[in-house]
């Protein structure tokens, strides 16, 4: 169960776009239109901000994006606001043996 | 309103055992897989376990495997995480989360924490 790669960080200026990246495989982010993003704040449980790709669930502001090319999925903040600071990860679906795999999170600074 | 609520974590020695639970409430939950998570201290997220809405199908990572056992009572709408063996790495906060359509963890609950310490 080899995890999903993330930088381990990325920064932005307010109003500015950023766009994280998370890798896998062919098993799991290139076989499946199932990746998910979910921004965490210090102390608090994770919340999902992406799923299937690039759908946003109601409430998430349409300043996340989501896309996949290949093995590769991105997340993109356009419009950074300092709430924005936060960790991200990305989850991939990854068939019937390995169910799930994890990015190892990107911790996203608004300079 | 959707929600997840954890209970049962705490202070372990190495080589005991806990049982984690977490209270849904706001949906139909024996319709729905339900997951458990785990963040150790300054760590990022790491799946553990995950199991289907009838019980019947479970997953584990390989570093749970054979020692935590997921299990769920849908008529009490609770999910439990059997946890054996437990090793200093296994210090974290314990997530549950429901599992949509896609494949989406959403919600998650609170947390709660797990310390295995002498």
């Amino acid at each position: 169960q080899s995890a999903l790669t993330q930088p381990p960080s990325a920064s932005g200026s307010p109003g500015q776009s950023v766009t994280i990246s998370c890798t896998g495989t062919s098993s799991d982010i290139g076989g499946y239109n199932y990746v998910s993003w979910y921004q965490q704040h210090p102390g608090k449980a994770p919340k999902l901000m992406i799923y299937e790709v690039n759908k946003r669930p109601s409430g998430v502001p349409d300043r996340f994006s989501g896309s996949k090319s290949g093995n590769t999925a991105s997340l993109t903040v356009s419009g950074l606001q300092a709430e924005d600071e936060a960790d991200y990860y990305c989850i991939s679906y990854a068939g019937s043996n390995n169910f799930v795999v994890f990015g190892g999170g990107t911790k996203l600074t608004v300079l | 309103e959707v929600q997840l609520v954890e209970s049962g974590g705490g202070l372990v020695p190495p080589g005991g055992s806990l049982r984690l639970s977490c209270a849904a409430s706001g949906f139909t939950f024996s319709s729905y897989t339900m997951t458990w998570v785990r963040q150790a201290p300054g760590r990022g997220l790491e799946w553990v376990s995950a199991i289907g809405s009838g019980g019947g199908t479970t997953y584990y990572a390989d570093s749970v495997k054979g020692r935590f056992t997921i299990s769920r009572d849908n008529s009490k709408n609770t999910l439990y995480l059997q946890m054996n063996s437990l090793r200093a790495d296994d210090t974290a906060v314990y997530y549950c989360a429901k599992i949509g359509g896609s494949y989406r963890f959403d919600p998650w609950g609170q947390g709660t924490l797990v310390t295995v310490s002498s």
